[in-house]
């Protein structure tokens, strides 16, 4: 069984600085993609990032990027220059092998403070 | 390409009754997914289809759950003799299976109350 810790309930970060999001999980499969969506109060979850875990080097879309760490078997989300806008519910997911589904973390509810 | 639509977006429902969420995916998209998501937990998986065929279904989806895609098109999630523990958001999801490769992408939800 595959499965997503977020060990961070909340965080918080300043307008304009950076944060990470940690993100752990456990799998038994060699092929698989790991993703980050946001869902933003009463509004639909969005695609941030997807990493293959084939790929050694690191996703990045504009101000988002993932450090990738398989080994451990971690995939942490940073946020750099974050905007008011990037304040939401962060979850991890994976999916792949056998599993044609995603599987989620409990997410990580981000503020971005003015 | 309009995204993942889901109607309605509200559902007030007496325990006991039925109720019917409707999802229209991605069009082309040949996979959807159904996803339940309580208060303060990540979405869990309960079904999904490729073109009209259901493929997989999770033990969370009890026989009082059913779902469709007649036409390998739109789907839609029927809850009989629904209690009170069915409450939560149902998210509707889609993706284009290439190979081995897919990413989905999610609609805006159905949240079920049920009194």
């Amino acid at each position: 069984a595959q499965t997503v810790t977020q060990s961070q309930p909340e965080m918080s970060v300043q307008e304009a600085e950076t944060v990470t999001l940690s993100c752990t999980y456990d799998t038994s499969e060699s092929d698989y993609y790991l993703f980050w969506y946001k869902q933003p109060p009463s509004r639909q979850m969005i695609l941030v990032i997807r990493q293959e875990a084939y790929k050694q080097q690191n996703a990045t879309e504009n101000r988002f990027s993932v450090n990738f760490q398989k080994a451990a078997k971690s995939f942490s989300l940073k946020i750099s220059d974050s905007q008011l806008g990037d304040a939401a519910m962060y979850f991890c997911s994976i999916y792949g092998g056998a599993t044609n589904k995603l599987i989620f973390g409990t997410g990580t509810l981000l503020a971005v403070q003015p | 390409d309009t995204g993942v639509s889901q109607n309605p977006r509200h559902k007030i429902t007496k325990r006991g009754q039925n109720v019917t969420f409707r999802c229209d995916p991605i069009s082309e998209h040949n996979r959807l997914y159904w996803y339940r998501q309580t208060l303060g937990q990540g979405p869990e998986f309960l079904t999904y289809f490729q073109n009209e065929a259901q493929l997989e279904k999770s033990r969370l989806l009890s026989d009082r759950f059913s779902a469709e895609r007649p036409k390998g098109s739109f789907s839609t999630l029927e809850i009989q003799r629904t209690e009170q523990g069915d409450s939560a958001m149902y998210l509707c999801a889609s993706s284009l299976m290439l190979g081995h490769q897919e990413t989905q992408y999610f609609g805006p939800g159905t949240r079920l109350l049920v009194l």
